[in-house]
């Protein structure tokens, strides 16, 4: 699978947009960007995935650059709820490929 | 409607001991996954379960490790002789289908004196 690099640690005022950079640039044609959180004591949440067309739901946007090797997940109006540690992962969709390859996140801290 | 659940939240046991993880998932999923996750680190991924077989068991570290699903629902991770680096939060997920998005349970926090 692809590896992901992520920046260690943000900072984001509440009320603010939250720009959370990934770079993916060994990704192939088969692997898809998928975004999950973990807020503190409990268990990763499923965000938003995306392949090559920017994406976006109640939770969050995503925008893929065209060459495919980087990608931001937006949280557009960040709250305190927000603070967690997002992960981005590259993930084949094809065969048995099912598991999820966890890298260390990046931990967003959402201040007043 | 119920999401994953796992049991016991914690367990604390001695080195050499075994312990049994239970993971019950969202009904209906076929897919079933097992992670642990070392303080400071992402979830690392142990085992795969599509219905009753494992189809990816690629992560258990060794043979004490061991993992069953035998109705296709309900799983338990079964840990012979444990270590003091086998001490982790161990997580539990399940999806609608192997390729589907994963929804995660809160874990079981295992420390091992």
């Amino acid at each position: 699978d692809a590896k992901t690099t992520q920046p260690t640690s943000m900072d984001c005022a509440e009320g603010r947009a939250a720009n959370l950079p990934c770079n993916h640039s060994t990704i192939s044609g088969n692997e898809y960007v998928y975004w999950y959180r973990q807020i503190h004591s409990q268990g990763p949440q499923y965000i938003i995935h995306g392949l090559k067309n920017n994406e976006t739901n109640e939770m969050a946007s995503l925008i893929i650059t065209e060459d495919r090797k980087s990608s931001t997940l937006i949280l557009p109006h960040a709250t305190l709820r927000d603070t967690a540690v997002y992960y981005c992962i590259v993930r084949p969709l094809t065969g048995t490929a099912s598991k999820l390859t966890f890298g260390t996140g990046t931990r967003l801290q959402v201040t007043l | 409607g119920a999401g994953v659940s796992q049991t016991p939240s914690n367990k604390v046991t001695e080195k050499g001991k075994y312990v049994e993880l239970r993971c019950d998932p969202i009904s209906g999923h076929t897919a079933l996954y097992w992670y642990r996750q070392s303080l400071g680190q992402g979830p690392e991924f142990l085992i795969y379960f599509q219905g009753t077989g494992a189809a990816d068991d690629s992560g258990l570290p060794n043979d004490r490790f061991f993992a069953v699903r035998p109705e296709g629902s309900v799983s338990t991770l079964k840990i012979q002789r444990t270590e003091r680096g086998d001490s982790a939060v161990y997580l539990c997920a399940s999806s609608l289908r192997a390729l589907d998005e994963q929804f995660f349970g809160p874990g079981t926090r295992l420390t091992v004196l």
